[in-house]
Order: C-alpha cells, then structure tokens, then sequence
C-alpha cells in the first residue's frame, strides 16, 4: 500500500461545480495533514492545513477521519484559477523527533469556462 | 521577508559533468529538505537535513548524489557525472522543523542534461 493515496484524476469540471478529492494514508502514526496546489511547472504552495475537526478556507473545506486515515478537500463554486495539481501530504515520523512529509502524486484538475 | 531562494533557476550540463544546486531556507528555518520531480510525475522526497546533520536520507540515490547544509550558508545538493535520467525539476523546502509545520517551497531548479 502507498503511504499516501490519491484520486488518479483527471478531473474537468464546469465553473460553479464543487469538486471533491480523496486521499488514504498507510501511517497510523502520522501527526500532520496539508493540502498543497501546484501550478504547472511551478513549485508546490500550501493550500491549507487539515484539522481533526475539519476547517474551511472560504471555498476550500478539509476534512480529517483518523479512524479510516481518509483525508478530503471539497472545494465549491469552482474558478477558472482552482486548475492545478492538488498534493495530499501527509507528516511522517524521520527518525527521533524529526518529521518529513510524505507527498501523494497529486490529483490534476482542470476547471473549463 | 524573502522566501526558499534556490539557485540557478535552470541549470545545463552535459553528460558526466558535476550539478550544484543551492537553496537558502526561509529566515527563521534550520530545517532543509529537497524533492525531485520527473516530467509528468509526483514529488519524490530525497533528503532532509538540519544544519550540519543529515537526518534522513532515504530517498537519495547511494552513489553521485551528496547534499549538505553547513553552518554557514545554503544548502547544497551535488550531482557527479550526470546522466540523462538526472533531467527533473528539484525543489527545496524548509521549515521551523516542528511537528504541524508545513514545509515552503522554493521555486525549484530544472535541470537539463545534454
């Protein structure tokens, strides 16, 4: 099993849909969950942290099911600019006290006018 | 107020020479981890360092790859005696290292082998 698992996509969706990611993690242990973009040929860029109570970011929902290791991005009201490769990641104990995070291989999606 | 600065943004090199890639984490960071990237493909975590310590680097290949951090001055991951295959975007990243902490990423240097 991949330490971090996600939806293989492609996703197209209209502007206005609301889309839905998924992504499991192996690592029963893992503290720390984020959601990063990252455009074309760029870097990756946080989108946001996940709590365990789940938070919302205007559009952008994370939810955290640490029972099932299941994490999940909803985003609503979909733009033209939410086009891009979301990275479930995932913070891994590295030895001691050091963590590292652990990337999924991103689910592109592409939002059509 | 400057962010992960990596350096050169796009680097040439001809087969079987040496790349020296440098990043500088972000004021306030002693934490540096770099990640490749193949065309078309997920991030893939290499190395991670802490100044001076290498603290884990599991995802580095055994021979022609080295990174350091020193005690003073950026982070250097080295290539010997490149090959195609070593053509990628990498991507450094830093952090406060503490546990919840994300990682920011500097805008990568994409290497070419001739």
């Amino acid at each position: 099993r991949k330490e971090v698992e996600q939806d293989p996509g492609p996703f197209n969706v209209p502007e206005g849909a609301t889309v839905a990611f998924n992504c499991t993690y192996s690592n029963s242990a893992s503290q720390s969950f984020f959601w990063y973009r990252q455009d074309c040929r760029k870097e990756p860029k946080l989108l946001m942290s996940v709590y365990s109570s789940g938070n919302e970011d205007g559009r952008f929902t994370a939810q955290l099911n640490r029972a099932s290791q299941y994490i999940s991005l909803l985003i609503r009201d979909s733009k033209l600019s939410d086009s891009a490769t979301y990275l479930c990641v995932v913070n891994m104990r590295s030895g001691g006290s050091n963590y590292k995070l652990t990337f999924g291989k991103g689910t592109l999606l592409t939002v059509n006018p | 107020n400057a962010g992960v600065m990596q350096n050169p943004r796009h680097l040439v090199r001809r087969r079987g020479q040496e790349a020296r890639l440098r990043c500088s984490p972000m004021k306030g960071h002693s934490h540096v981890y770099w990640y490749r990237q193949l065309p078309e493909e997920g991030l893939k975590f290499m190395v991670y360092l802490q100044k001076e310590n290498i603290i884990d680097e599991s995802g580095m290949p055994k021979e022609r790859f080295s990174a350091e951090f020193p005690k003073e001055g950026p982070s250097i991951l080295r290539i010997q005696q490149v090959v195609r295959g070593d053509s990628a975007a990498y991507f450094c990243a830093s952090s406060p290292g503490r546990l919840n902490q994300p990682q920011h990423f500097g805008d990568g240097t994409r290497l070419s082998i001739l």
